[in-house]
């Protein structure tokens, strides 16, 4: 089992739609989340973390953590063509060293 | 205020050549990173170095080696390189020495080898 499981997509969703993005992680331990996101080409970048039970807004994100099911999702509300990109999910504070990074799922936002 | 830079942003080598991929970030930070990214394994960490002076082995170390020169430096070595490390490379910095900190990364270095 990975340490930190996304699914690879693609999602696709349409312009002004909410996309919605999973993770989930094995390690209990586990006291820090992050979104990155990475369009094709790029680094990722840091959107979102979030360190509490519970939902985190910042503008048209959400991230929501429920550490007794081992998941943090990302929402986005009203989904842009520049929402196309790769998500990454990142898991710290648990028994690994460093922090440990999903696979990414690939979302396509369609005009 | 460049964040993390990093140079070549290119490069391709031959088998068994030796290159230097150099990486220095400007925001004072403790940590920092060297990871690679292939399709379909995401980004696996090669060497870290929680802080000046010391540096730490990764998840897939083998066939590189690393220095942290100083608090902003931190350069990672192919002394042979192989068709197998074809990738694309990105440095990263965090502040703090756990894991807990978010990773700010440099813009990433792509080298095929042939």
């Amino acid at each position: 089992q990975k340490e930190v499981e996304q699914n690879s997509g693609p999602l696709s969703v349409p312009e002004g739609a909410i996309a919605s993005l999973n993770c989930t992680y094995s390690d209990r331990g586990s006291q820090s989340f992050f979104w990155y996101r990475q369009y094709s080409g790029k680094s990722p970048e840091l959107i979102m973390f979030i360190y509490s039970n519970g939902d985190k807004e910042d503008g048209r994100f959400t991230a929501q953590l429920n550490k007794a099911s081992q998941y943090v999702s990302l929402l986005i509300r009203d989904s842009q063509p520049s929402d196309s990109a790769t998500y990454l999910c990142a898991v710290g504070g648990g028994s690994a060293r460093q922090l440990t990074f999903g696979s990414g799922t690939q979302l396509t936002v369609l005009p | 205020n460049a964040g993390v830079t990093q140079t070549p942003k290119f490069q391709v080598l031959k088998t068994g050549q030796s290159m230097t991929l150099q990486c220095a970030q400007d925001m004072n930070h403790n940590s920092m990173y060297w990871y690679r990214q292939d399709p379909g394994m995401g980004l696996r960490l090669i060497y870290y170095s929680a802080s000046e002076g010391t540096t730490d082995k990764g998840e897939v170390p083998n066939g590189y080696n690393v220095s942290r020169l100083n608090k902003r430096e931190f350069s990672l070595r192919l002394e042979s390189a192989a068709p197998s490390q074809t990738s694309v490379y990105f440095c990263a910095s965090s502040y703090g020495t756990d894991n807990n900190s978010p990773l700010h990364f440099g813009n990433g270095t792509r080298l095929t080898v042939t």
